[in-house]
């Protein structure tokens, strides 16, 4: 199957420091990414819909200025959790989507943020 | 809105035992369906999936899951589980054009030897 690569896998940084988090298709073009957060023995909630060149479409209760996307190429999009917060402490999940009309899903390997 | 339920959220079984996980969805339409399953430690894999024609589908694993369009299900079964198999495992569904696949809150499996 495709390869979706997440990097980093693990960050820790301080209250108020922002943090990236790179997502990669490393065989496929990638046209559409999406953002997902999973709480502790939680499901996934999708987050934002990333489309490459264009603006991303966030999920209803999600700050568009707190998580911010950016989907540069065909190959990555990127996610910046600004100020973060003990709060925004979360396992954050990419995919990616190869055909528009399965809707099948690729993952990342995830990376867990912890704000301390 | 479309929604995704998965009924149980805990399962136990001893090696051997069969199994079968419930998923019902909400919508009416043409949908594709999934199930991803979480290793400890590791990111979702597919497990399975329904997009057309045979409704009962063969995933990895001996798992399979038989789609009945009259119930809004999509149950996922094994016949005899392995430690292996221990788990979580969501259901998702991506509804006709619409544009993301909506997960299940997720079965946790533990199987013991």
């Amino acid at each position: 199957g495709a390869v979706v690569s997440q990097h980093p896998s693990r960050v820790i940084c301080k209250s108020g420091t922002s943090v990236k988090i790179e997502c990669r298709s490393l065989d496929f073009q990638a046209t559409t990414m999406f953002w997902y957060r999973q709480f502790p023995k939680q499901s996934l909630m999708l987050m934002a819909t990333s489309n490459e060149g264009s603006k991303a479409t966030y999920e209803q209760g999600v700050e568009k200025d707190k998580f911010l996307i950016n989907h540069a190429s065909l190959t990555l999009s990127t996610l910046t959790v600004t100020s973060a917060h003990p709060e925004d402490s979360s396992f954050y999940i990419c995919s990616a989507r190869v055909t528009r009309e399965t809707g099948e899903l690729f993952f990342g390997e995830g990376s867990r943020l912890t704000v301390l | 809105a479309q929604s995704v339920s998965q009924h149980n959220h805990h399962v136990i079984l001893s090696e051997a035992a069969s199994l079968e996980l419930g998923c019902n969805y909400s919508y009416g339409g043409t949908v594709n369906l999934f199930w991803y399953v979480q290793y400890p430690g590791q990111h979702l894999q597919l497990l399975l999936k329904y997009f057309s024609g045979d409704p009962l589908v063969k995933g990895i694993k001996g798992f399979e899951a038989e789609f009945i369009k009259s119930k809004f299900s999509f149950n996922l079964r094994k016949p005899s589980v392995q430690w292996s198999d221990t788990a979580e495992y969501f259901c998702a569904v991506n509804a006709g054009g619409y544009n993301k696949l909506i997960f299940g809150a997720g079965t946790r499996l533990a199987v013991h030897p």
